[in-house]
């Protein structure tokens, strides 16, 4: 069965780089049928999609969070990655990997999450 | 530009069945959705991809008391024998112009 599992530091500082990895077992990254995203949810709020990408690089992202955000892709470790920059505060979620369909874009598999804190 | 409207809260008694709804724009009355069931210090988990006409697919081990129907532009997600476990926060997304969107989520209280 597909496993999505998130790893990062769950501390960053203001103003600096948020990183986070997925690492995706029991199917392959490069399937032609799937992109690989990031979704997180603030503290007592909704869920918000953050971006995603297929296998080949072609990346999708969140226009609110465009120009901070890297989603990258490494077929040879099945992972892929997401980098956020100049986190606030605001910044402070529960960070979770998931897989949607490339036909629909309806999200199937997700990660049981990891949180991170922005805070100095 | 697609959006998703979902009530805040609804509640139901135990062993009771309870209906969900999902709205989407004007516009967007043909897309698919999909629901998801957030329980509390848990990931999300997928339940059901519902299309236009009511047909749904459900993930892995879904039990049949999930399902799934449709009517114009209202997608409905209806749980019948209601547990304890079903307590939880239940969110519809879908895709437009390359973006995914979430409903704002609805509360489930089962009393």
């Amino acid at each position: 069965q597909l496993q999505l599992q998130e790893s990062g530091p769950g501390l960053v500082r203001p103003s600096e780089t948020l990183s986070l990895t997925c690492t995706v077992s029991g199917g392959s990254i490069s399937s032609s049928n799937y992109n690989w995203g990031w979704v997180r949810q603030p503290p007592v709020k909704g869920l918000e999609w953050i971006g995603s990408i297929y296998y080949t690089g072609t990346t999708y992202y969140n226009s609110s969070l465009k120009s901070r955000v890297t989603i990258s892709v490494d077929t040879s470790k099945n992972q892929f990655s997401l980098r956020l920059s100049s986190v606030t505060a605001a910044d402070t979620a529960v960070y979770y990997c998931a897989r949607d369909d490339i036909l629909t874009g309806l999200i199937d598999y997700w990660g049981q999450g990891t949180l991170v804190t922005v805070s100095s | 530009q697609v959006v998703l409207t979902q009530s805040p809260s609804a509640s139901a008694s135990l062993g009771a069945s309870v209906k969900l709804t999902c709205s989407l724009s004007s516009g967007h009355r043909s897309n698919a959705i999909a629901w998801h069931q957030k329980q509390p210090e848990k990931g999300p988990r997928f339940l059901m991809k519902l299309n236009t006409d009511g047909s749904h697919n459900k993930g892995d081990g879904i039990p049949d008391r999930f399902s799934g129907s449709s009517s114009g532009a209202e997608r409905y997600l209806t749980i019948s024998s209601l547990q304890s476990e079903d307590e939880a926060d239940y969110y519809c997304q879908t895709w437009g112009t390359g973006k995914r969107v979430f409903g704002g989520g609805t509360k489930l209280t089962v009393l």
